[in-house]
Order: structure tokens, then C-alpha cells, then sequence
């Protein structure tokens, strides 16, 4: 099993639709959570960190549950421009590494 | 205030060759992590430096290792290229001090393929 899993997509929705990615992590330890994009052949970008009260930054919620070990991202009334790839990315403890899941990828459709 | 910067961007090599990747971190950060992402799959950890010192390292066989000089900046060396090696290589930067704000900024990347 893989240390941080994600929805497999990839996820094909209309321009204004609300959608709403999962990510789970197995290993209990683990201090940050970060959602981060990548664009096409291009470097990951940060997203957002995954706080436990849950965030919101625009459009964008992510919510993490710690007992369960579960990280959402929930993007509201997509945008073209939305279209990317999401990597769910976690921090296993301080001096540790950043482990990254597959990535869903997103396509917005006009 | 420079960003991670990566060199080269593309790079062509043939199986059994050696390649050395170079990366400066951002402006202000210690600590290099470099990652392999292959087509439509996420990166994997190879090894991170700080002070110098390789801290941590991943699933990565031997011909794959690296250093860090005194600024900070690193270079990650594969030996004896197999085809499997062609991928994007990712370096990124961060603050190796214990920090609940710790974050991880990329350069972006070399292009590796092996004929």
C-alpha cells in the first residue's frame, strides 16, 4: 500500500461545477498536509496547506481529518484554468521528507 | 528574491552514461530535496541534504547520489543511465530548522531522457 493515496481521475467536469478531491495517508505520524497543483510538464506548485479546523482560500476548502487520516480538496464553480493536476502531499515529522501521492488530474470543460 | 533554479532544463543521454544535475535553492533555504517523476505519476523522494549531509533518502539504488556545497546549492549525480531513468527530476528547497511552517518551493526541473 502506498504511503498517500489518492482519487485515481482523472475527473472530466463542465465550467461552474463543484468538485472535490480525497486523499488518504497511512503513516499516523505525519505533522503537514499540503495540496499542491502541477500544470503539464511543469514544476508543483503550492496550493494550500491542510489545516485540522479546515481552510479556505477562495474557491478552493480543504479539510483534514486526522483520526481518519483523510486530506479533501473541494474546488467551487470550476474554471478553465482550473485544469491541472492535484498532488496530495504530506510531511511525515520535522527534519523528515514530503511524500506525494499520484495526483488526480482535473479537466474543465467549456 | 531567486527562486529554486535548475540546470540544465533538457538533457539527452545514452544507457550506461553518467549525468550531474545542478540546483540552487531558494534565497534563504538550507535544505535541498531532489524527487524523479516519471509520466503520470507522482514524484518520489530520492534524497534530501542539509548542513552538507545527506539526511534522508529514498527507494533509490546506489547509482543515484548527490552533495551539498556550502550554499546550499546541490547536484544530483546517476551513474551507468538505464532507459528507466528518463524522467522529470525535481529539486526543491525548504527550511531544514524544526518549523510548523515548513514548506516545499521547486525548481523547475530537468528533463531527463535516456535512448
Amino acid at each position: 500500500r502506498k504511503e498517500v493515496e489518492q482519487d485515481p481521475g482523472p475527473f472530466n467536469v463542465p465550467e461552474g461545477a463543484t468538485v472535490a478531491f480525497n486523499c488518504t495517508y497511512s503513516n499516523s505520524a505525519s505533522q503537514s498536509f499540503f495540496w499542491y497543483r502541477q500544470d503539464c510538464r511543469k514544476e508543483p506548485k503550492l496550493l494550500m496547506s491542510v489545516y485540522s479546523s479546515g481552510n479556505e482560500d477562495g474557491r478552493f476548502t480543504a479539510q483534514l481529518n486526522r483520526a481518519s487520516q483523510y486530506i479533501s480538496l473541494l474546488i467551487r464553480d470550476s474554471k478553465l484554468s482550473d485544469s491541472a493536476t492535484y498532488l496530495c502531499v504530506v510531511l511525515r515529522g520535522y527534519g523528515q521528507n514530503f511524500v506525494f501521492g499520484p495526483g488526480t488530474r482535473l479537466s474543465v470543460l467549456p | 528574491d531567486a527562486g529554486v533554479t535548475q540546470s540544465p532544463t533538457h538533457l539527452i543521454k545514452t544507457r550506461g552514461q553518467q549525468v550531474t544535475l545542478r540546483c540552487s535553492p531558494k534565497s534563504g533555504h538550507d535544505t535541498v530535496s531532489w524527487y524523479q517523476q516519471a509520466l503520470g505519476q507522482g514524484p518520489q523522494f530520492i534524497f534530501q541534504y542539509y548542513e552538507e549531509e545527506e539526511r534522508q533518502r529514498g527507494n533509490f539504488p546506489d547509482r543515484f547520489s548527490g552533495h551539498q556545497f556550502p550554499n546550499y546549492s546541490s547536484e544530483l549525480n546517476v551513474n551507468a543511465l538505464l532507459l528507466g531513468d528518463s524522467a522529470l527530476y525535481l529539486c526543491a528547497s525548504s527550511l531544514g530548522r524544526l518549523s510548523t511552517n515548513e514548506k516545499l518551493f521547486f525548481g523547475s526541473g530537468t528533463q531527463l531522457s535516456v535512448l
